[in-house]
């Protein structure tokens, strides 16, 4: 089983629609993000969580909300989708920042999100 | 702000190198560098910490030089297996708050 579910995978809704990208972990991370990817424009950071309590802005987060409803769970929301916000987006967790070689991000295998 | 890469895309003829360039405007505790094929998420490959390490996995290696704030990937006798596009992620704080550039797409033919 993948370590990093994202569900739905595709999705296709309309302006003005509310919608919620949900993301599930089995690595026992207390880090998760919520990325975008447009092309041409590389990754850009939503939102992201350092633990349940602890959730803060990325660098694009207005039209965006995030839900920590569990260590292993982190939900993205858009409350009134628009059709700029069709994107890729990706999931991801890592463990904690302690300057190892080995803090990596481990990334979901993405949902595609058309807003018409 | 996003760290620039170079070149934007490179296409290689297997067996020859290739070298991707990451540049931030500000002070980095760690470089990251992903690969990700077309469709899918993006894959690990190595991570640079501060003190201007050199990694290597394979045919793929790496630098981190602090002072300049940038770092490169090298890649050597290429294979078409590399095909993909290459970002760097960059960390200010050590916070694994990482920063990803534009990508680097790279083509390997035969």
């Amino acid at each position: 089983d993948a370590d990093v579910t994202q569900t739905p995978r595709n999705r296709i809704t309309k302006t003005g629609k509310r919608i919620m990208l949900e993301c599930s972990q089995t690595k026992g991370h207390d880090r998760m993000y919520w990325y975008r990817q447009d092309p041409g424009l590389g990754l850009r950071l939503i939102y992201y969580s350092f633990d349940v309590k602890d959730i803060n802005k990325g660098e694009i987060s207005d039209g965006y909300s995030v839900s920590r409803q569990a260590q292993a769970k982190f939900s993205l929301s858009l409350e009134s989708a628009i059709p700029n916000q069709t994107a890729l987006y990706f999931c991801a967790t890592s463990d904690i920042g302690l300057g190892r070689s080995t803090d990596t991000q481990y990334f979901g295998p993405g949902t595609r999100l058309t807003v018409l | 702000q996003q760290p620039v890469q170079s070149p934007q895309a490179v296409i290689l003829r297997e067996g020859e190198d290739a070298v991707i360039n990451c540049s931030s405007s500000k002070a980095l505790y760690s470089v990251h560098w992903y690969r990700q094929k077309h469709g899918e998420a993006p894959v690990f490959l190595m991570i640079l910490l501060k003190g201007g390490e050199q990694k290597g996995h394979e045919k793929i290696s790496a630098s981190f030089n602090e002072k300049k704030q940038q770092s490169s990937l090298y890649l050597t006798a290429s294979q078409l297996s590399y095909s993909g596009t290459y970002f760097c992620g960059t960390d200010s704080g050590g916070y694994q708050k990482v920063t990803f550039g534009t990508g680097t797409k790279l083509q390997v033919i035969p």
